[in-house]
């Protein structure tokens, strides 16, 4: 596996349901991302994660909890979910700091649907 | 805090044409970085271009060129010969020079080429 990698790639579930998007990234990246993109909205950044340190966090309802157990690997776990958050979820890996050309990788995204 | 804004939601241009994409952005910094990205239907999101600021001279890659306007705030995607893989979204995005700051994108521009 190259670059970005997230599992699944397509999801649908009830609104009592807990699931779990993962994403890993193969590129020795230092910090990672959660976005959400609906169909009528931009991009919505989520939460940032820097040497597996959360520094940002845009306000997101607590029913989505993300984890960072290390540099190569992020989580999305969902609970209770509503309808409104079926969207495109992507993850994201950049290197920060020296070389890392702050250029930004994305994985092909988690099809979310919220029955 | 920095935007970036794209006002034209939806392009198109003929085959083996060139297309402009427009995008302006705001910002107080004097040296950042400024990006385009594509997004196919249903693939991945894809860096297309990437430009400096502290660089007076325009990035291109291939097909693909910028107009970078820097007192103005102006950052033009040019697609010279336009070919039916380029159909896809684009997203301008802009980030620091450093820091853990993440992209800031705009919201888009769909562009059809018809053949």
């Amino acid at each position: 596996e190259t670059g970005v990698t997230q599992t699944p790639r397509h999801l649908v579930m009830g609104m009592t349901n807990k699931k779990s998007l993962k994403c890993e990234q193969h590129l020795g990246h230092n910090a990672m991302y959660w976005y959400k993109q609906s169909a009528k909205k931009p991009l919505e950044l989520m939460f940032v994660y820097n040497f597996k340190e959360q520094t940002e966090n845009n306000s997101v309802p607590s029913r989505f909890s993300p984890e960072c157990p290390n540099s190569s690997h992020l989580f999305l776990h969902l609970h209770t979910l509503q309808p409104e958050d079926s969207a495109l979820y992507l993850c994201a890996s950049s290197q920060d700091g020296k070389g890392g050309g702050r250029i930004v990788f994305f994985g092909p995204g988690t099809r979310l649907t919220v029955l | 805090a920095q935007t970036v804004t794209q006002s034209q939601p939806e392009m198109s241009v003929q085959e083996a044409e060139t297309v402009t994409l427009s995008c302006t952005y705001d910002t107080s910094e004097s040296d950042y970085y400024l990006f385009w990205y594509k997004q196919p239907p249903s693939r991945q999101m894809i860096l297309v271009i990437r430009q400096e600021a502290y660089k007076q001279q325009n990035a291109t890659e291939n097909r693909f060129s910028v107009n970078f306007q820097k007192a103005a705030k102006s950052f033009s995607l040019k697609i010279s010969d336009s070919q039916l893989g380029d159909a896809a979204m684009y997203f301008c995005a802009y980030r620091t020079i450093s820091g853990n700051t993440p992209l800031v994108f705009g919201k888009g521009t769909r562009l059809s080429v018809i053949a």
